[in-house]
């Protein structure tokens, strides 16, 4: 089975702090991506990436980076973090042409 | 770019009875429609799929349909138990763009023993 790794399940942050959440695949796929997900709105794509040291924005990149230096890990990046950045956390990932894999997700508080 | 609706937003059934969620598309170049099934504290995870070569897709208790002329695709579950009880979310995609996904808002079906 395919197994998508998060971090942390929940972190509390303060404002201002630089966040780093963390992603792990173990399928060797090529695609990885970073969403969040708030009540109402659905999931929201941040980054993804489609190789080593390749990424695009998504819908909302505002505020966010991410790295990805090896293939296996996704690192999702907020510089600065905000109360309007707490939210669910969702990492996933896909082989070319298939659908996408999600990890259990990190609920990220900004206070 | 893509724009993917979903309705119902909640759905109660009862034990044993069908459920059935809907979705439209906007762009006719989407190839590719995952159903995702979310429980609570858990991400999405996928449950079937479908591409624009086929009309309709069954495994076991889940089926899903497309009509591309129309730009809309269906998930239905018949014999609905209580663990069927989740947020669903429909998706579509041009597959050969590096699987970039847009999704529907969720359906959050309650099925009552």
């Amino acid at each position: 089975d395919v197994k998508v790794t998060q971090s942390s399940r929940y972190l509390v942050k303060r404002t201002g702090e630089k966040v780093f959440l963390e992603c792990v695949q173990d399928m060797d796929h090529e695609n990885m991506f970073w969403y969040r997900q708030d009540p109402g709105l659905g999931l929201r794509l941040i980054y993804f990436s489609y190789d080593v040291k390749m990424k695009e924005k998504g819908d909302i990149p505002e505020g966010y980076s991410v790295s990805r230096e090896k293939k296996e890990r996704f690192s999702l990046i907020l510089e600065s973090a905000s109360t309007n950045q707490t939210s669910m956390y969702l990492c996933a990932s896909s082989l070319r042409l298939r659908g996408q894999f999600f990890g259990p997700g990190t609920r990220l508080t900004v206070l | 770019g893509e724009n993917v609706e979903q309705h119902p937003s909640t759905l109660s059934v009862q034990e044993g009875d069908s459920a059935v969620i809907k979705c439209t598309y906007s762009d006719s170049a989407s190839n590719y429609f995952p159903w995702y099934k979310q429980e609570l504290g858990k991400g999405p995870q996928l449950i079937i799929d479908i591409r624009s070569n086929v009309g309709e897709k069954k495994d076991q208790r889940i089926a899903v349909t497309l009509n591309k002329t129309a730009k809309h695709f269906s998930l239905h579950i018949t014999e609905t138990q209580p663990e069927d009880s989740a947020v669903y979310f429909c998706a579509a995609s041009i597959i050969q763009n590096n699987n970039d996904m847009r999704f529907g808002a969720g359906t959050r079906l309650t099925v009552k023993p």
